[in-house]
């Protein structure tokens, strides 16, 4: 079956430590992957994509991604974590044959920044 | 520049009642598609479309119709509203580029029914 685990919940980090989500997905075809934010009330914003070539992806406010085929994973990092960073993140996987447009999400992490 | 808009952004229904959520977009995206989101479920697929009048169901279509009569236009239909539909909205149209599709996502309807 076809599916997107992300493993944590909730995470907290302190302001300026470093962060990696972690996203694993269960895909039968040739993946395309996402990841978005949504901030509390808010719709999601597309952080950054992969869909291939290079499996490390530079994303918008300082995020990158890791494509690893391997291990079916598409981790999220950044170097130093922001107060505005707080928010929840999800992860998203397409099918690149599919061509609906349609993804499956992952169950969301929800990010807490300490000052 | 209003990409994807969905309306309206909260609404309060009766069990029993019907209603229908709007979503439009203006990129003359050919996919378009529904999700709900509920907590601790990240976002599921109700219905989608791959073109003016085709439609097939997601994950979770019980309870919802939908049509697709242009390109800009795919509206949601409750038929009867139970407390189980409680829950955030999201429509999104995708388009297909060199490698995948990217959707674009509206900003949701917060739809609570009592």
């Amino acid at each position: 079956a076809q599916s997107v685990t992300q493993p944590d919940i909730h995470i907290t980090v302190s302001e300026g430590a470093s962060l990696e989500l972690r996203c694993n997905y269960s895909y039968g075809a040739t993946p395309y992957l996402f990841w978005y934010v949504q901030s509390p009330g808010q719709g999601l914003q597309l952080l950054l994509k992969y869909f291939s070539g290079d499996t490390l992806v530079q994303g918008i406010k300082g995020f990158e991604a890791e494509f690893k085929r391997s291990q079916s994973s598409f981790n999220l990092r950044k170097p130093s974590v922001h107060w505005s960073d707080a928010a929840e993140y999800f992860c998203a996987v397409g099918a690149k044959s599919s061509n609906t447009g349609k993804l499956i999400f992952g169950q969301g992490t929800t990010l807490q920044v300490k000052p | 520049n209003a990409g994807v808009t969905q309306t309206p952004k909260f609404q309060v229904l009766k069990t029993g009642q019907s209603m229908t959520l709007q979503c439009a977009q203006d990129m003359n995206h050919e996919y378009m598609s529904w999700y709900r989101q509920d907590p601790g479920m990240g976002l599921r697929l109700i219905h989608y479309s791959v073109g003016a009048g085709i439609t097939d169901q997601g994950e979770v279509p019980n309870g919802y119709n939908v049509s697709r009569s242009t390109t800009e236009d795919f509206p949601l239909r409750l038929l009867s509203a139970a407390p189980s539909q409680t829950s955030v909205y999201f429509c999104a149209s995708s388009y297909q580029k060199q490698g995948g599709t990217e959707a674009f996502f509206g900003q949701g309807t917060r739809l609570t029914v009592v």
